[in-house]
């Protein structure tokens, strides 16, 4: 079966440095993708990685192993606005959608 | 670019009520749109893939005719949620496919809050 691994809920303080790990297993891979999700808002598009290593994006970047099934989300100078679920989905190899449950971030003052 | 438009954004209705919910793409077309349910604190659930111009995909255990969806044109979806119980009560969201390589999977618009009292 294909399957999405990541943190139900994690905690971090405004300021300060989080990473969102995701790790997957699909049937082929064709991309992985970050999405931001406020409560009660449909997701916005924060990153895309289809080839190993790390892609910056201002205060985000993603970072994709393909050999070890692996991502993360690294979210730098954390403001209270970035409380919020990531969510971590898998194109696998019939360019299917395959979506993580989410990783709900507190941030804290 | 690659705007969706999904209408209503809320809507409080009686149980046994049929419930349209439209989804555009603005400035492009779209092919495929894509039909998600999101129940509180739970992550995205495709419901079903809409293709133009053919019967759409649904995704097993959402009941075909009680989610009735058509896709008529390259820049329209729509989701009729027909005889609404409360247990229906959800938000939905519709995105649609970019046909283009990179980037972005998907398009979202930004959902319907379904509420059936």
């Amino acid at each position: 079966g294909q399957n999405i691994d990541q943190p139900t809920e994690m905690t971090a303080t405004e300021g300060a440095i989080v990473q969102i790990n995701c790790t997957y297993q699909t049937s082929g891979f064709n991309g992985l993708f970050w999405y931001q999700q406020h409560a009660g808002e449909a997701p916005t598009f924060l990153s895309y990685n289809v080839l190993d290593g790390l892609e910056e994006k201002g205060r985000f970047s993603s970072f994709l192993s393909r050999s070890k099934g692996y991502s993360y989300l690294l979210l730098k100078e954390l403001q209270m606005k970035d409380s919020a679920s990531y969510l971590c989905a898998v194109w696998d190899s019939n360019y299917q959608l395959i979506w993580g449950a989410g990783t709900k971030l507190i941030i804290k003052p | 670019g690659a705007v969706v438009s999904q209408h209503p954004s809320w809507v409080i209705c009686k149980s046994g009520t049929s419930v349209k919910i439209e989804c555009r793409s603005l400035d492009f077309q779209a092919t495929t749109m894509f039909w998600y349910r999101q129940f509180p604190k739970q992550s995205l659930m495709l419901m079903a893939t809409s293709n133009e111009g053919s019967k759409a995909t649904y995704e097993q255990g959402v009941e075909k005719d009680k989610f009735l969806i058509n896709h008529a044109s390259l820049t329209l979806s729509t989701l009729t949620v027909t005889s609404a119980h409360p247990e229906d009560s959800s938000f939905y969201i519709c995105s649609a496919k970019v046909d283009r390589a990179g980037s972005q999977p998907q398009h979202f618009g930004d959902g319907t809050r379904l509420s059936i009292l």
